[in-house]
């Protein structure tokens, strides 16, 4: 079955400092979202990328997509207290199944 | 517009009983998603639903576990003889419905079985 690994599992960083999170698989991944959680709450959407290559931004947010589609990054400029949160990504390993499978999750925290 | 909303938003139950979570999509939306969500797990995929009709209900665990959505719109998550496993954070997803989709997820029902 398809697994999604991220790395790091946590992150600590200082206001300002840049930082990249990684989500692997081992097969081909058709659609990969990049999800934001705040302890507690749902999920909130930040970006979706689908073709091998892809790079999408959003403030100070840029997720790009091999070419392989197999390892997606999520890297965040200037990080600000507000960054600060849990980083989830999910894929479909099949074009015929809305079905998602999620990696185990990133816990950001950025210090003042 | 509404986003997707889950009620209750806490549930605390006994071993052995039986919990209904509910799930309101938003509107237009035709596809419906159900994950559970342990503590420091990503979410778990458990049924989608097409419409009315279950799309792939391959995550369901076990036959304790059932979803229904009889008009295409609000679904409901049954849990019977619920156990302790059972407690996590369930949560519901909609999407307009193409294949991929981004899916917009409520804040979630947890669910805590003593």
């Amino acid at each position: 079955s398809q697994e999604l690994e991220q790395s790091p599992q946590s992150l600590i960083v200082q206001e300002g400092k840049n930082l990249t999170i990684n989500c692997t698989s081992s097969k081909t991944l058709y659609g990969l979202y990049w999800y934001k959680q705040k302890y507690g709450e749902g999920l909130i959407f930040l970006m979706m990328l689908q073709k091998g290559g892809e790079e999408k931004s959003h403030e100070k947010i840029t997720a790009k997509l091999d070419e392989k589609k197999q390892q997606s990054s999520l890297h965040i400029t200037a990080s600000q207290p507000s960054h600060a949160g849990i980083y989830l990504c999910g894929a479909s390993g099949s074009s015929n199944t809305g079905k998602l499978i999620f990696g185990q999750g990133t816990t950001l925290q950025v210090k003042p | 517009g509404a986003g997707v909303s889950q009620t209750p938003s806490n549930k605390v139950t006994e071993k052995g009983k039986y919990v209904e979570l509910r799930c309101d999509p938003i509107s237009g939306h035709t596809a419906l998603y159900w994950y559970r969500q342990s503590l420091g797990q990503g979410p778990e995929f458990l049924i989608y639903f097409q419409g009315t009709g279950a799309a792939d209900d391959s995550g369901l665990p076990n036959d304790r576990f059932f979803a229904v959505r009889p008009e295409g719109s609000v679904s409901t998550l049954k849990i019977q003889r619920t156990e302790r496993g059972d407690s996590a954070v369930y949560l519901c997803a909609s999407s307009l419905g193409g294949l991929p989709d981004t899916q917009y997820f409520g804040p979630g029902t947890r669910l805590t079985v003593l």
